[in-house]
């Protein structure tokens, strides 16, 4: 989830398991989300995004779920391998190029080997 | 393509001091945007473009920042004077002409900037 201190929330798994990161979002106008992930040292990358008009989408390994109804979104990653470990954001958005992300203060991931 | 590439990757100065972060976009992205990012505040949207113009700089902390795009393949953020607590990774990302299709931010990997 998001956090409003100094530290990140964290989420710690072994290697294959799977990991599911959650987000809340604000604004009920937003209809376009997108999941970021930035290793150490880079920046962000984007791995998934999801429009308001689906609830799933599933990528490589990953699978976005977005709820509508209690304005939260999880990314879920299958078998999770120490390549998958890095700080995950969401970011909120709505459609039509004027309105730009609004980035969550991200999770941390660590998979440990 | 090589990706949005920002220079320098790290800058140590002091405080009082001219910084200048510079970017290069990806070729043909209409957008460019410029992040700071903190362990207290997260990303946040310091100026956006759109073809070379400044669209909003709402973000922009107070007068000692400013940001140019000269032209479609460079831009500068200066900080001057520089101040400790301005001290940060500072992310550039392009974006190709936002429609219902293409909204993807693509950063570069920073500057990571120390004011003593």
């Amino acid at each position: 989830g998001e956090s409003v201190g100094l530290h990140l929330p964290t989420l710690s798994v072994q290697e294959g398991d799977n990991s599911i990161i959650n987000c809340a979002y604000s604004n009920s106008a937003s209809d376009y989300f997108i999941w970021y992930k930035q290793e150490s040292g880079k920046g962000p990358q984007f791995i998934i995004d999801i429009r308001s008009n689906m609830d799933k989408r599933q990528g490589q390994r990953v699978t976005v779920l977005l709820n509508k109804t209690v304005k939260h979104l999880s990314l879920q990653i299958a078998a999770t391998q120490p390549g998958d470990s890095a700080v995950y954001f969401c970011a909120e958005s709505r459609s039509g190029g004027s309105y730009i992300p609004t980035f969550g203060r991200g999770t941390s991931l660590i998979v440990h080997p | 393509d090589a990706g949005v590439i920002q220079s320098p990757r790290h800058e140590v100065t002091e405080m009082g001091q001219e910084v200048t972060l510079r970017c290069k976009p990806i070729s043909g992205h209409d957008y460019l945007f410029w992040y700071r990012q903190t362990m207290m505040r997260g990303l946040e949207l310091l100026i956006y473009f759109n073809n070379n113009v400044p669209i909003d700089d709402s973000g922009m902390p107070e007068d000692r920042f400013s940001a140019k795009m000269p032209n479609a393949s460079f831009s500068t953020l200066k900080i001057q004077p520089s101040e400790p607590r301005d001290s940060a990774v500072y992310f550039c990302a392009s974006s190709p002409i936002r429609d219902s299709l293409n909204e993807k931010l693509f950063f570069g990997s920073g500057t990571q900037l120390s004011v003593l």
